[in-house]
């Protein structure tokens, strides 16, 4: 079955510190990739997604490429700020499966 | 504005007691899904609907029952509910099961 593995948390910054979050899968066929974000008190909201090979999502200072030869799917942020602190949750949604399949989520605390 | 409600947003109650959590959805999604999120191990899908009256079991759907009678609305029924259905549960809808989902802010859950 298909599956989603993240980097363990916590992971704790401090401001314009560069942010790595480790996201790799297993997945039949050609899943499509994406990273949520939950803010303190809130559901998730999407932050970006890839739908195929080398592709790259980009959101508000976030990238990730789709990397099919290594499946895998990092998070990264040049300069993080403190507003960025929240839980990170990596997911794929294959062809043959019903559903989003969620990591475990990451959560970021970025200091002052 | 577009979105996802649910409620109510915390509820405390005792073992055995039948509850239900609404969640409404205003942008016509057909695809609607429920969520249970624990720590560590990130979001598991307990029931999901492609449309009304259409419903199927995600991952973890014993103890638990929707309906889907209105193409808006979602309810998830704790007809007896056990602690460890102490949990934070989202719904989340979408234009299609492939699309980006929009989740709403959350039910926190206790039962004694």
């Amino acid at each position: 079955g298909n599956s989603v593995t993240q980097m363990e948390g916590p992971v704790t910054l401090s401001e314009e510190a560069f942010l790595t979050i480790n996201c790799t899968y297993t997945a039949t066929g050609y899943p499509s990739l994406f990273w949520y974000v939950q803010y303190p008190g809130e559901g998730l909201q999407l932050l970006l997604k890839a739908t195929k090979a080398d592709d790259k999502g980009s959101n508000k200072g976030f990238e990730a490429t789709y990397r099919k030869e290594t499946t895998s799917f990092h998070l990264e942020k040049g300069s993080v700020q403190v507003s960025d602190s929240a839980v990170y949750f990596c997911a794929l949604f294959s062809g043959s499966a019903r559903q989003l399949t969620f990591g475990s989520g990451t959560q970021l605390t970025v200091l002052p | 504005e577009a979105q996802v409600t649910q409620n109510p947003r915390y509820l405390i109650t005792v073992t055995g007691k039948k509850l239900t959590v609404t969640c409404s959805q205003n942008m016509n999604h057909e695809y609607m899904s429920w969520y249970r999120q624990d720590p560590g191990l990130g979001l598991r899908q307990i029931y999901y609907s492609m449309n009304v009256e259409v419903t199927d079991k995600g991952d973890v759907p014993e103890g638990y029952k929707v309906s889907r009678k209105e193409k808006r609305n979602f309810p998830l029924i704790l007809e007896s509910p056990s602690p460890n259905q102490t949990s934070l549960y989202f719904c989340a809808s979408s234009r299609t099961r492939q699309e980006t989902q929009y989740f709403g802010p959350g039910t926190r859950l206790l039962v004694l």
